[in-house]
C-alpha cells in the first residue's frame, strides 16, 4: 500500500465554523506534513510531524491546528478561517527523515471558505 | 538555505517529440534532488529522485533526469512525449535537516497532438 488518503476531497465552510481534515497511510512513514498550495503555485510546507512529535511550524497562524495522534493518522483542524485561507490542502509522508526518501502526497483536500 | 529554480512557466512540445524540463538548482552540500508531477485538482506523484551516483536518473513513465554538477541542473527529459504527459511539473530540493521538501515555482507542460 503506497496510499496517503485524505478526506474530505472537497469542503465548503463559512468563517464561523470548525472543521478537520483527515490524512492516513499506512507505509510505516514516521514523518507527515501538511502542505497548502494555491492555484497556480508550488505547495508550501506548513507542518512537519516526525515520530508523532511536532517538528516544525512554518509560522502557521493558530487557526490551523495540527494533530497526529499515532503514526499513521494527521489532522487538521480548521476555526475562523479567513477567504484567503482557500486553496488545495495536501497531506504527505516519507520514512523517517532522510537524504534520499521522497515524500509521498495524497490527493488534497480542496477547501473553499465562504 | 536549499532552493531550486525552474525557468520556464511553460514548455510547449508536439506529441512524439522529445522534451526538457529545467531546473536549476542551489545547495550547501550535497544536492538531494527530485521530481514531482501535478495533474489538474490532483496531488502530487513521485517520478524520480537523484541522491548519489548515475548522472542520468530513470524514473516513472518513461522519465529520466540529467544531474550536472557544473552547471547546477537537473533537467527533466523525455524521448517522446505524449498528449497525457500534459500536467504541471515541480523540481524539489531537501531542506538542510533534510525535514523537508523545498519546492520550485512550477512548469506547466503542455503537449500537442
Amino acid at each position: 500500500d503506497t496510499e496517503v488518503t485524505q478526506t474530505p476531497k472537497h469542503l465548503v465552510m463559512g468563517m464561523t465554523n470548525k472543521k478537520s481534515l483527515k490524512c492516513e497511510q499506512h507505509m510505516g512513514h514516521r514523518a507527515m506534513y501538511w502542505y497548502k498550495q494555491k492555484a497556480k503555485k508550488p505547495p508550501e510546507l506548513m507542518f512537519v510531524y516526525s515520530y508523532e512529535k511536532l517538528s516544525i511550524n512554518e509560522s502557521v497562524p493558530s487557526r490551523f491546528s495540527p494533530e497526529c495522534p499515532n503514526s499513521s493518522l494527521l489532522n487538521l483542524h480548521l476555526h475562523a478561517l479567513q477567504p484567503e485561507d482557500s486553496a488545495l490542502y495536501l497531506c504527505a509522508s516519507s520514512p523517517p527523515s532522510g537524504a534520499n526518501t521522497e515524500a509521498f502526497f495524497g490527493q488534497g483536500t480542496r477547501l473553499t471558505v465562504v | 538555505a536549499q532552493s531550486v529554480a525552474q525557468p520556464e512557466d511553460q514548455v510547449n512540445v508536439a506529441e512524439g517529440n522529445p522534451l526538457t524540463v529545467k531546473c536549476t538548482y542551489s545547495v550547501s552540500g550535497n544536492p538531494y534532488l527530485f521530481w514531482y508531477v501535478q495533474y489538474p485538482n490532483r496531488g502530487l506523484q513521485f517520478l524520480l529522485k537523484y541522491i548519489t551516483g548515475d548522472n542520468l536518473v530513470k524514473g516513472s513513465y518513461g522519465f529520466e533526469a540529467e544531474f550536472n554538477k557544473s552547471q547546477t541542473s537537473f533537467h527533466l527529459k523525455k524521448p517522446s512525449a505524449l498528449v497525457s504527459d500534459s500536467a504541471l511539473y515541480f523540481c524539489a530540493v531537501r531542506d538542510t535537516g533534510f525535514q523537508k521538501l523545498v519546492f520550485g515555482t512550477g512548469t506547466r507542460l503542455l503537449v500537442s497532438p
